[in-house]
């Protein structure tokens, strides 16, 4: 079973601040993704990335930033966060198929991110 | 677009009975349709899966129908019990040669199971 941690999970800050949320899983995992979601409503992806030094935008545009310096770990970060990205946010991972087709994504629980 | 359209958006069920979630898609290109159940506070997590090559799959209480031909899919819990009250999710995904897998949610069923 896939290991999945981010932090923190909760986090209330003021407009223009810098906020990295923190993603890592223990499974070697080379995809890696970030879901924003209202709580209970649909995902939407915002960034993946399929190994170290490879990140690409999801089909919602986000004015956030990734990096992928190591397999384990996917942080996001928003330069000057305001109350337009409050919301919560998902990091997942999966396996590569190795020929066996797509692979569930593992998810942790979640940032909720409120700016005031 | 909505590739992945979820029904009912909500869904009360009395203990004991069955509850059905419906999805259909539109592209033939997907292989795998996993469902995923989220609880409050917690992130998804992958309940059952199902790939087109057989048309049901049954894990406990918990049934995926899949119909290729009308392109839909379906969760059935059997003997709804209040611990399934949660959110569930399908997912529809595909892989090109690449390697690029896309995934694709549903809008989610908020089902409450109640005494």
């Amino acid at each position: 079973e896939a290991d999945i941690y981010q932090t923190p999970r909760y986090l209330v800050i003021g407009t223009g601040k810098k906020i990295t949320l923190e993603c890592s899983q223990t499974m070697g995992h080379d995809k890696m993704y970030w879901y924003q979601q209202d709580p209970g409503m649909e995902l939407h992806l915002i960034h993946y990335s399929y190994g170290v030094n490879s990140t690409e935008k999801g089909d919602l545009s986000s004015e956030s930033t990734v990096s992928r310096i190591r397999t384990e770990h996917f942080p996001l970060t928003l330069e000057s966060a305001r109350p337009s990205h409050t919301s919560q946010y998902l990091c997942a991972s999966s396996e590569s198929p190795g020929g066996s087709g797509n692979q569930p994504q593992h998810f942790g629980d979640g940032t909720r991110l409120s700016i005031l | 677009q909505q590739q992945v359209k979820q029904s009912p958006q909500s869904l009360i069920v009395q203990k004991g009975g069955i509850s059905i979630i419906n999805c259909a898609y539109e592209n033939t290109a997907f292989d795998y349709f996993p469902w995923y159940q989220q609880f409050p506070g917690k992130g998804p997590a992958l309940l059952i899966a199902i790939r087109p090559d057989v048309s049901e799959k049954k894990e406990g209480r918990f049934t995926i129908s899949f119909n290729k031909s009308a392109k839909q899919f379906s969760l059935h819990i059997m003997d709804s019990q209040p611990g399934d009250s949660a959110t569930y999710f399908c997912a529809a995904s595909s892989e090109n040669s690449g390697g690029y897998q896309k995934v694709t949610f549903g809008t989610g069923t908020k089902l409450q199971v109640i005494p």
